[in-house]
């Protein structure tokens, strides 16, 4: 799976936008855009994940280039409850109910602030 | 549903000690992963099984085993613990079919070992 490069850390006001750039240069045609988020001592929750059209869900939106080099995650109107550590994570294939390995870098972690 | 549960939440023990983590899931799924992660890491996964009667080795399985009892129930064993191995400990599962198909996480095990 292709290395991922984010920031180590990130501040937000509540209220706006936070925008979480991954770099991923080594990306293959085949390999997705993955976004975790772990929330202080819990497990890590699934936000969202893309190949090369940006996507949108309730959480979240994400921007990929077109050379898809780098991407970036959205949170359109950030709430005290978004303060985690952010996880980038490149993969291959994601449909199938298969079984893959994660690999976690150390993340980005944003501290939205009042 | 409960999703993703790990037994016990804490634990301690001291070198040389035995212990078994449980971990069960009640979505259905096929795959089941043991996780672990290091004070500021990210999380490196130990063991993983893509189905009932199946494991395979993940990035860092010396001095742990796996046994998956059931489609719902996958645990890990340290049958010599060390010092090197406190560290939290996450389970987690997948299945959903279609493009999602994101891996669900437990709570956590936080061990110490002395």
């Amino acid at each position: 799976d292709a290395k991922t490069t984010q920031p180590p850390s990130m501040d937000c006001a509540e209220g706006r936008a936070a925008n979480l750039p991954c770099n991923h240069s080594t990306i293959s045609g085949n390999e997705y855009v993955y976004w975790y988020r772990q929330i202080h001592s819990q497990g890590p929750q699934y936000i969202i994940h893309g190949l090369k059209n940006n996507e949108t869900n309730e959480m979240a939106s994400l921007i990929i280039t077109e050379d898809r080099k780098s991407s970036t995650l959205i949170l359109p109107h950030a709430t005290l409850r978004d303060t985690a550590v952010y996880y980038c994570i490149v993969r291959v294939g994601a449909s199938g109910a298969g079984s893959y390995q994660l690999t976690f870098g150390k993340g980005t972690k944003l501290s939205v602030i009042p | 549903n409960a999703g993703v549960t790990q037994t016990p939440k804490f634990q301690v023990l001291k070198t040389g000690q035995s212990m078994t983590l449980q971990c069960a899931q009640d979505m259905n799924h096929n795959s089941m992963y043991w996780y672990r992660q290091d004070p500021g890491m990210g999380l490196r996964l130990i063991y993983y099984s893509a189905s009932e009667g199946t494991t395979d080795k993940g990035e860092v399985p010396n001095g742990y085993n796996v046994s998956r009892l059931n489609k719902r129930e996958f645990s890990l064993r340290l049958e010599s613990a060390a010092p090197s191995q406190t560290s939290v400990y996450f389970c987690a599962s997948s299945g959903r079919g279609g493009l999602r198909n994101e891996q669900f996480f437990g709570p956590g095990t936080r061990l110490t070992v002395l």
